[in-house]
C-alpha cells in the first residue's frame, strides 16, 4: 500500500499559519493526495485531496511538489477549533480506491 | 441530507455475543467502508464495498463480516465478540467522479458507534 510520512506532533500559535507536511515518496502517477482532520471524539472530517496542481479551499489550501513525492497542508490563520489530528492519505488508482490512513499529525494551537 | 448515519451509538457487549453496526447514507454513494479506531491510534480498514454485490477486505478483516445488498446500507457483523474488538467504529461512503473513478472524491464519515467488549 502506499505510504505517507508525517511528523508526530506540530504546535501554532493562534492566528498565524500553519504548514503541514507530509512525504509520499512511493506515489504513483494516478494517486490522488487527501487530507482529513480529526477533532477530539469526533469522526474525520474531510479538508481538502489534489493530484497535481495547487488547490485552495475554504478551509486550507494545498500545496503540491512539482515532483509529488511531498505535500502541504497549510490553514491561513489556525483557531483554537483547529487543534485536531491531521492525516495525510493517498487514494490509490488500483485499489478500488480504499484509503489508507497513516498515524497523522497532531496539530495544538496555542492562544 | 443526513448523510452517513450509525447506529448505535454506543453498545456494550459480552464475550461470545454477535451484533451487527448499521450505516446507511442518502447521497447514493457507491463506495463504503468500515474503519475501527482504537484508543491514541489511527484508522484502519475493516471492509470496503465499491458497489451493491460487491465487498473486499481491508487491513483488518478477520472477525468481521459484511454485505451490501443495497447502494444505501452496508452493515457491518461481528459474530463472536471479543474484547480485542472494543474500539470505535467508523463508517464512511464517496461518490464516483465524472470518470467512474472513486480515488477524485472525498470520504463522508458518520459519527462512529462506540463498542465495548466485556
Amino acid at each position: 500500500d502506499a505510504k505517507t510520512t508525517q511528523p508526530n506532533s506540530m504546535e501554532s500559535n493562534e492566528e498565524e499559519p500553519v504548514h503541514l507536511p507530509c512525504n509520499h515518496s512511493t506515489i504513483s502517477g494516478t494517486d490522488y493526495i487527501h487530507w482529513y482532520r480529526q477533532l477530539p471524539s469526533q469522526g474525520p472530517e474531510y479538508v481538502i485531496h489534489g493530484l497535481t496542481s495547487n488547490v485552495n479551499n475554504r478551509m486550507a489550501s494545498l500545496a503540491i511538489a512539482e515532483d509529488r513525492k511531498s505535500s502541504t497542508l497549510i490553514l491561513h490563520r489556525a483557531t483554537l477549533r483547529d487543534a485536531a489530528v491531521y492525516y495525510c492519505i493517498l487514494r490509490v488508482y488500483n485499489q478500488g480506491g480504499k484509503l489508507i490512513f497513516g498515524q497523522g499529525t497532531e496539530l495544538s494551537v496555542k492562544p | 441530507n443526513a448523510g452517513v448515519t450509525q447506529t448505535p451509538k454506543f453498545q456494550v457487549l459480552k464475550t461470545g455475543q454477535s451484533m451487527t453496526l448499521q450505516c446507511a447514507q442518502d447521497m447514493n454513494h457507491e463506495y463504503m467502508s468500515w474503519y475501527r479506531q482504537d484508543p491514541g491510534m489511527g484508522l484502519r480498514l475493516i471492509h470496503y464495498s465499491v458497489g451493491a454485490g460487491i465487498t473486499d477486505q481491508g487491513e483488518v478483516p478477520n472477525g468481521y463480516n459484511v454485505s451490501r445488498s443495497t447502494t444505501e446500507d452496508f452493515p457491518l457483523r461481528l459474530l463472536s465478540a471479543a474484547p480485542s474488538q472494543t474500539s470505535v467504529y467508523f463508517c464512511a461512503s464517496s461518490y464516483k467522479d465524472r470518470g467512474r473513478r472513486f480515488f477524485n472524491s472525498p470520504l463522508h464519515f458518520g459519527n462512529g458507534t462506540r463498542l465495548t467488549v466485556t
